[in-house]
């Protein structure tokens, strides 16, 4: 029984193409998240939605958009991928404090 | 930089011996503050939190102290196992939903 699943787990594409992620939590959480994790481990949040509604966007460029289309659901959509994208990208559900992370997608840019 | 970090990249421990991970945060108004625990090609998972209003906050085999003086946190595993080979995150938030995660310790329990 799966809480956070993302799909797909490894992502290896060509500069230039846009690619997306899909985010599934069954824990019945109101609030999801997507973190990027560069090669020296270091975690950063990217957005949050409650609801379906954006709640946190960081400096992030704007070839990233995510989708929420119901509660359950954070998709990542990223357009026109650099190779500065590499990284392992985690979604992540919460309850009040609580986060529960998904497995990453690592994501590699050719 | 980051308002939390940690002050040593790497902890090798023996099996067995306690453990002891560290982490400074700069921001005085965080309210509360969370240990992660990341293993090799996993998600980050949650070990344990603690409030501003408290000091000390234990679990199983893990106490988490804040000293907000120092502005001080760290994370102390009894009797660290193989199984506690991982990165270890230190994460504050201000609002319960933006964390701010520090850079990480990685922890090898020898054998």
């Amino acid at each position: 029984d799966t809480a956070v699943s993302q799909t797909p787990k490894y992502l290896v594409t060509q500069m230039g193409n846009d690619k997306s992620i899909k985010c599934e939590q069954n824990l019945g959480h109101d609030t999801m998240y997507w973190y990027k994790q560069d090669s020296k481990k270091f975690l950063k949040i990217m957005f949050s939605y409650n609801n379906k509604e954006l709640i946190i966007n960081e400096t992030v460029p704007n070839r990233f958009s995510p989708k929420s289309p119901d509660k359950a659901h954070l998709n990542l959509h990223i357009n026109s991928l650099e190779l500065g994208d590499s990284a392992v990208y985690f979604c992540a559900s919460s309850i009040r404090n609580e986060q529960f992370f998904g497995p990453g997608t690592r994501l590699t840019v050719l | 930089g980051e308002s939390v970090g940690l002050h040593l990249p790497t902890l090798s421990v023996q099996e067995g011996d306690n453990s002891i991970i560290n982490c400074a945060y700069s921001n005085s108004a965080s309210d509360y503050f969370i240990w992660y625990k990341q293993e090799s090609g996993k998600g980050p998972q949650f070990i344990i939190d603690i409030r501003s209003n408290m000091d000390k906050r234990q679990g199983q085999r893990v106490t988490v102290l804040l000293n907000k003086t120092v502005k001080h946190l760290s994370l102390q595993i009894a009797a660290t196992q193989p199984g506690d080979s991982a990165v270890y995150f230190c994460a504050e938030t201000l609002n319960d939903y933006k964390l701010s995660f520090g850079a990480g310790t990685t922890v090898t329990v020898r054998a």
